[in-house]
């Protein structure tokens, strides 16, 4: 089976601009959980999608969000972007809801806000 | 609140020697415990995982021990190789869930 893919992989933005990524989950899976990695903060947790419905969100401002389609791809917007922005951007898929699931990164969209 | 906290930060080991790290959480309800291997420009990679059923598990050189009573789980490297050198994640499911990280261990294998 193919992994989970994200494109691009890599986005130059500047401040106040908007940004789309998408993730592409493995074959299967439903469930697709976004996260924010910057140097020393680990991984924070952004939103949840299954099925097409957002089940979790992290605690991060409504400028973050996202979405999921019928065929579970999931896209996450960020907008007015700030430079705290910058970051490397995960998602993850699951078969069933994540935090009980087995996750499986993509590669990352690295975001860099100038 | 969701909290997991890794020690130590930064773990230097010599190949062939094990590595141990040690993840606390804070919810008792915590019940899914995965790990995760960053290595430098790369996906972070499930290694290892232990359901809260279970006190240990082993897959070749890592193994993982759970003290539910303590609310504490810990990663067991043995005989250290360099291609064991990254960062490396643990996590707890939440009751509403989710997976809370910790911020991660730098390990470090000197030949």
């Amino acid at each position: 089976k193919a992994g989970v893919t994200q494109t691009p992989r890599y986005l130059i933005k500047t401040r106040g601009q908007q940004v789309t990524l998408s993730c592409s989950p493995i074959s299967g899976h439903r469930s697709v959980s976004w996260y924010q990695q910057t140097p020393g903060q680990g991984l924070q947790f952004l939103f949840e999608y299954f099925s097409e419905t957002q089940r979790n969100k992290g605690n991060f401002p409504g400028r973050f969000s996202g979405r999921q389609f019928s065929n579970s791809r999931s896209e996450m917007n960020v907008s007015t972007l700030e430079l705290g922005d910058s970051a490397l951007y995960l998602c993850a898929s699951s078969l069933g809801l994540g935090g009980g699931s087995e996750q499986y990164f993509g590669p990352g969209t690295r975001l860099t806000v100038t | 609140g969701e909290n997991v906290e890794q020690h130590p930060s930064t773990l230097s080991v010599q190949e062939g020697d094990s590595a141990v790290i040690k993840c606390t959480y804070s919810d008792s309800a915590s019940n899914y415990f995965p790990w995760y291997k960053q290595e430098l420009g790369k996906r972070p990679q499930l290694i290892i995982d232990i359901r809260s059923n279970v006190g240990e598990k082993k897959d070749q050189r890592i193994a993982v021990t759970l003290n539910k009573t303590a609310k504490h789980f810990s990663l067991h490297i043995t005989e250290t190789q360099p291609e064991d050198s990254a960062v490396y994640f643990c996590a707890a499911r939440y009751g509403n869930n989710r997976l809370a990280f910790g911020k991660g261990n730098q390990v470090v294998v000197i030949p």
